[in-house]
């Protein structure tokens, strides 16, 4: 069974504090995603890690690809309030059709 | 600019009522999902659908099962409802890309409660 296991389950930190989310597994995987889910609505994309090692930004979020691609983590520098979610990472699983597996989550809660 | 709509947003059923969750997206997909979310658990497959007519059990599907009589609408049935059925339900849908990339849209969920 491929799991993608994440850490820290929650964080809860101040505003203006740096952090880095984790997603592990033991499988290798072709691409990753990252989500974002705020309360009372459906995950929205991110972005999508394809290469082993790769990094990606977006603004204040910087995504990296793990070498091995059995791994990712996000990274947020001066965290808003409006980062405040829950963060979802999510990989295609082996076989013919493909499902998306999701992570449990990292809940985050950013106080100003 | 919405992709993904389900019917409701919050619902409230009795025990032993037949429960009906109607997802409809624009992108073409043949790819549609049906998930589950509960605290400390994620999301949590119960059905999906690669095409018209066609459904394959998720991890989850005891209790439910689906519909897909056309391309663009994926239907989440609840036989017959029960407390431990209260959750957050998210409808999805997705393309493979051709690296194996893929974006998955998801609708803004409906929050069932049984009683």
């Amino acid at each position: 069974t491929q799991l993608l296991e994440q850490s820290p389950q929650f964080l809860s930190i101040q505003e203006g504090e740096n952090l880095t989310v984790y997603c592990n597994s033991s499988s290798v995987f072709s691409s990753l995603q990252w989500y974002r889910q705020e309360p009372g609505e459906g995950p929205v994309l991110l972005v999508t890690v394809v290469t082993g090692g790769e990094v990606k930004k977006l603004k204040r979020l910087t995504f990296q690809f793990g070498d091995a691609r059995k791994d990712s983590s996000l990274h947020i520098t001066a965290a808003q309030p409006g980062d405040t979610g829950l963060y979802l990472c999510a990989a295609l699983s082996r076989g013919s059709q493909g499902n998306l597996i999701f992570g449990k989550g990292t809940k985050l809660s950013v106080k100003p | 600019d919405v992709k993904v709509t389900q019917s409701s947003r919050y619902l409230v059923k009795r025990t032993g009522e037949k429960v009906f969750l109607e997802c409809v997206q624009d992108m073409d997909h043949e790819n549609m999902f049906w998930y589950r979310q509960d605290p400390g658990l994620g999301l949590r497959l119960i059905y999906f659908s690669y095409d018209v007519k066609m459904k394959e059990k998720g991890d989850i599907p005891e209790g439910y099962s689906v519909s897909r009589e056309k391309k663009e609408r994926f239907s989440l049935i609840l036989e017959s409802a029960s407390t431990n059925q209260t959750s957050m339900y998210l409808c999805a849908s997705y393309e493979v890309g051709a690296r194996g990339n893929t974006e998955a849209f998801f609708g803004q969920g409906t929050r069932l409660t049984v009683v």
